[in-house]
Parts: C-alpha cells; sequence; structure tokens
C-alpha cells in the first residue's frame, strides 16, 4: 500500500527565511513517481515538479529545491528566501502506475 | 491551449438532489482523474477513466457517485441523492498519458456544497 506523510501540518515563516517542507512515502514497487503541488488561498492546483525513482539527483528551480533520497523514502522541498505569495497549502504526492496518493498537506503561512 | 475546465466551479444542492460535475480536459488529453477534498484535508482519488473507459474507480464510493467520460464531451462526476457529507471540492485533472508516467494537469476545481 501506498503512503504519504507530510508530518508537519502548518508551518510559520517570516518573509526571507529558508524553509523545508518534509514529505516521507512508502511504497513496495521499484518504479514510482513523486510530486509537488501548490495550493493557494484561490484554490488551484499547481504542479511544481515531477520526479521518477531512477532519478534521486537533486532539483533547483529559482528559489525552490527539492531533495530526494531512496535511503530515507524522502522527497523534501525547500524555499529559500521565502515570499508572501509562496503562502499556500503544499501537497507531495506518490503515484505508481494505477493511482495517485496524495499527502495531506502542509500549510505554509510567509508573514511580512 | 486552454487548461483543464471545470463546471459549474461552484454548486448548491439540497440533501436529496442530484450533482452534475463536468471537466473538459486539455487539449489531446485522453486521461481523466477525479479527486475529492474535504474541507481541511488532503486530496483523495476517486476514478481513472480514458475514453469510454473506466480504469480505476478503487477510490469512488460503490453507491450514488458515477464517472462517465465519453467519446464526445466533457467527463461528468455524478453524485446522485447527495448527503451532507458530499459537500467538498471536486478536482479533475487530465494527461496525455497513464497515471504515474506523465504530469497531471489540474482544473480549477468544483466546489460542492450541500445544504
Amino acid at each position: 500500500a501506498q503512503k504519504v506523510t507530510q508530518a508537519q501540518t502548518e508551518i510559520s515563516v517570516v518573509e526571507k527565511e529558508d524553509v523545508t517542507l518534509d514529505c516521507v512515502y512508502e511504497t513496495r514497487d521499484t518504479t514510482y513517481y513523486l510530486f509537488w503541488y501548490k495550493q493557494p488561498p484561490s484554490g488551484e492546483l499547481v504542479f511544481l515538479i515531477r520526479r521518477n525513482s531512477f532519478d534521486e539527483q537533486n532539483e533547483i528551480s529559482g528559489r525552490y529545491s527539492w531533495n530526494f533520497q531512496k535511503s530515507t523514502s524522502s522527497f523534501n522541498f525547500t524555499i529559500t528566501a521565502s515570499q508572501v505569495v509562496d503562502s499556500a497549502v503544499y501537497f507531495c504526492a506518490l503515484s505508481e502506475a494505477d493511482d495517485m496518493r496524495f499527502g495531506a498537506g502542509t500549510r505554509l503561512t510567509v508573514k511580512p | 491551449n486552454a487548461g483543464v475546465m471545470q463546471n459549474p466551479r461552484h454548486l448548491v444542492r439540497r440533501r436529496g438532489q442530484e450533482a452534475r460535475l463536468r471537466c473538459s480536459p486539455m487539449k489531446g488529453h485522453s486521461h481523466v482523474y477525479w479527486y475529492r477534498q474535504l474541507p481541511e484535508e488532503g486530496l483523495k482519488f476517486m476514478v481513472y477513466l480514458q475514453k469510454e473507459n473506466i480504469i480505476d474507480e478503487s477510490g469512488m464510493p460503490k453507491e450514488r457517485f458515477s464517472a462517465e467520460f465519453p467519446k464526445e464531451g466533457p467527463s461528468i462526476l455524478r453524485i446522485q441523492q447527495v448527503v451532507r457529507g458530499d459537500s467538498a471540492a471536486y478536482f479533475c485533472a487530465s494527461s496525455s498519458k497513464g497515471l504515474g508516467y506523465n504530469e497531471q494537469f489540474f482544473g480549477p476545481g468544483t466546489r460542492l456544497t450541500v445544504l
């Protein structure tokens, strides 16, 4: 059975701080995909990244970076120099061939 | 290229009525997925469809809920005899290939309120 755990329910930081959102997953499959989505207050879901299980290279995109470690089954997301516009709920998701499971989400509040 | 479209954006129904939620996938996408998000919770997979076929409905309640994706027209999620517990945001996503092998693009969601 798949399971995605986002242990941090809510995080609050002050603008310009760095913040890391944790994601731990469980799967028995060797082939799977990991995703991060952002859900701003407006409610839509914004795709951020997809990573397959064979690619453990860390990824950096502007102020966003992702650390994928199979040894600890983690796929953590770091926002550097956070901004108020980063305030949202962030979801980590795990997909195998047949379905996708989302974590419960982490609500990030960035205060000015 | 228009994104995934869902309508209505907001739907209010009284208990016992039917709710119909529509999803038009992105152009060129033949895979559609429906998710439900209860208040303050994450997304829960409901059903995965390709044109005219239900591929996986393991996340959809057996009673009152049904989904279709006809050859022509949008995908429809239908909830019969709605109850208060059905109040949630329902998201549709589409992809050009099967689940897990390609990015899913999400629609803006339909917020269903059952009075």
